[in-house]
């Protein structure tokens, strides 16, 4: 059964820090990882979606890393902002492309 | 317009109780879904329909019924509700199967009283 695991699962930071989220996932057979933004009171928001095939996605000042082999990835996210606070939650699919999992998410505060 | 939209909002009710949920996309997507998000914040999927077919039921009581009238339309029904219900239900969707991309609704919290 797959599992999902996000560190840490609260991050404070000042305004203008660059800052890593980590996901790590028990089973490597995966169809891709998506990272989502959910904000208080709101739904999921897709960030970026990284294929098996793919090491990394950028969007912005967001930049996602994949390492199948070793179950993990990571989320950069540059010169954060107070806009970035928010939860951000990995989830992968399994191969045969009928489970997502979600991890637990991060909860990151920026501070101005 | 909103991509996927979701009835209602905030949805408060008695146990015992029969209620539904309603979702709707206008992305063209073939694939729906209802997610459950606990207390503990954590999400877990419920059900997939592709095309009007049921692709994914999870361990979910049978007190649970999705209904996909059409691609677009993916309804919740809960019957008899218990406190354990509580919890915000997301609706999404995806273009296939393979999940791709997936769109999600603003979510609806359900609070059994």
């Amino acid at each position: 059964k797959q599992e999902v695991t996000q560190i840490p699962a609260a991050l404070s930071v000042p305004e203008g820090e660059n800052l890593v989220l980590n996901c790590s996932f028990t089973d490597s057979a995966i169809y891709n990882l998506q990272w989502f933004r959910q904000d208080p009171g709101k739904g999921l928001t897709s960030l970026l979606l990284i294929q098996s095939s793919q090491r990394e996605q950028t969007s912005g000042r967001l930049n996602a890393s994949l390492d199948k082999s070793s179950g993990r990835s990571t989320l950069y996210i540059a010169a954060s902002q107070p806009g970035d606070s928010a939860t951000y939650l990995c989830a992968v699919t399994e191969t045969s492309g009928s489970r997502l999992t979600f991890g637990e998410g991060t909860q990151l505060t920026v501070n101005p | 317009d909103t991509a996927v939209s979701q009835t209602p909002k905030y949805l408060v009710t008695q146990m015992g109780n029969d209620k539904s949920i309603k979702c709707e996309q206008n992305l063209g997507h073939d694939t729906m879904y209802w997610y459950k998000q606990d207390s503990k914040k954590f999400l877990k999927i419920m059900f997939s329909y592709n095309n009007k077919e049921l692709i994914i039921n999870e361990t979910v009581p049978n007190r649970f019924s999705p209904k996909s009238p059409d691609k677009a339309h993916l309804n919740l029904h809960i019957n008899s509700l218990e406190l354990g219900d509580s919890a915000v239900y997301f609706c999404a969707s995806s273009l296939g199967t393979a999940y791709e991309k997936l769109f999600f609704g603003s979510g609806t919290q359900l609070s059994v009283l």
